[in-house]
């Protein structure tokens, strides 16, 4: 079946530092990669979507300049969160579209620690 | 717009017994319909999808989902329970007539199943 990694898993970083999560398709083409953040105990709220070669369409409330995406290939978006703050603490989950389907594959996730 | 509920934060059932989590949505089109779970610290495992055709969705694990039309409904069904079914649950919905591949999760439902 297709799968889809994130790297890394797990993350912690110090206030103010940017962190790159990587999301990628290992055994298909992407034409959209999605990402979702999860706070606890709570749903995926959509972050953005992104298709490959072009600029990301953000959900309304979500800072671009804050988390930056980028989709340089069919099997590669990433997922910068710059200058990252406690509140931004949270677990992050991609998401891939198939090339020519519509089946979505989600990534198993970053669980991102702001100290 | 879109939007998904989930009425019940928990389902507790015991082992052997058949299990529903429900689930309602409203989109101003035809909706795709799925069903997620998510194990702690993990991304979601599509369960199954209902696109058209036959109201009644098999899907993973012994898992199926019927749709409702009349009454907005897609709720997950499993005949008898196991342990290992302990998990969150997500339902989720996209409007096909509205373009895209936004995906609307619902809140999640905690499913306990007790030996």
């Amino acid at each position: 079946g297709a799968v889809v990694s994130q790297h890394p898993s797990r993350v912690i970083c110090k206030s103010g530092t940017s962190v790159k999560i990587e999301c990628r398709s290992l055994d298909f083409q992407a034409t959209t990669m999605f990402w979702y953040r999860q706070f606890p105990k709570q749903s995926l709220m959509l972050m953005a979507t992104s298709n490959e070669g072009s600029k990301a369409t953000y959900e309304q409330g979500v800072e671009k300049d804050k988390f930056l995406i980028n989709h340089a290939s069919l099997t590669l978006s990433t997922l910068t969160v710059t200058s990252a703050h406690p509140e931004d603490s949270s677990f992050y989950i991609c998401s891939a579209r198939r090339l020519n389907t519509d089946t979505q594959y989600f990534g198993p996730g970053t669980r991102l620690t702001v100290l | 717009a879109q939007s998904v509920a989930q009425p019940e934060d928990q389902v507790n059932v015991a082992e052997g017994n058949p299990l529903t989590v429900k689930c309602t949505y409203s989109v101003s089109g035809n909706p795709y319909l799925f069903w997620y779970v998510q194990y702690p610290n993990r991304g979601l495992q599509f369960l199954l999808k209902y696109i058209t055709g036959d109201n009644l969705v098999k899907g993973s694990y012994g898992f199926e989902a019927e749709f409702n039309k009349s009454q907005t409904s897609f709720h997950l069904k499993k005949p008898s329970a196991l342990v290992s079914d302990s998990a969150l649950y997500f339902c989720a919905v996209r409007d096909r007539n509205t373009g895209g591949f936004k995906t609307i999760f619902g809140a999640g439902t905690r499913l306990f199943v007790k030996a």
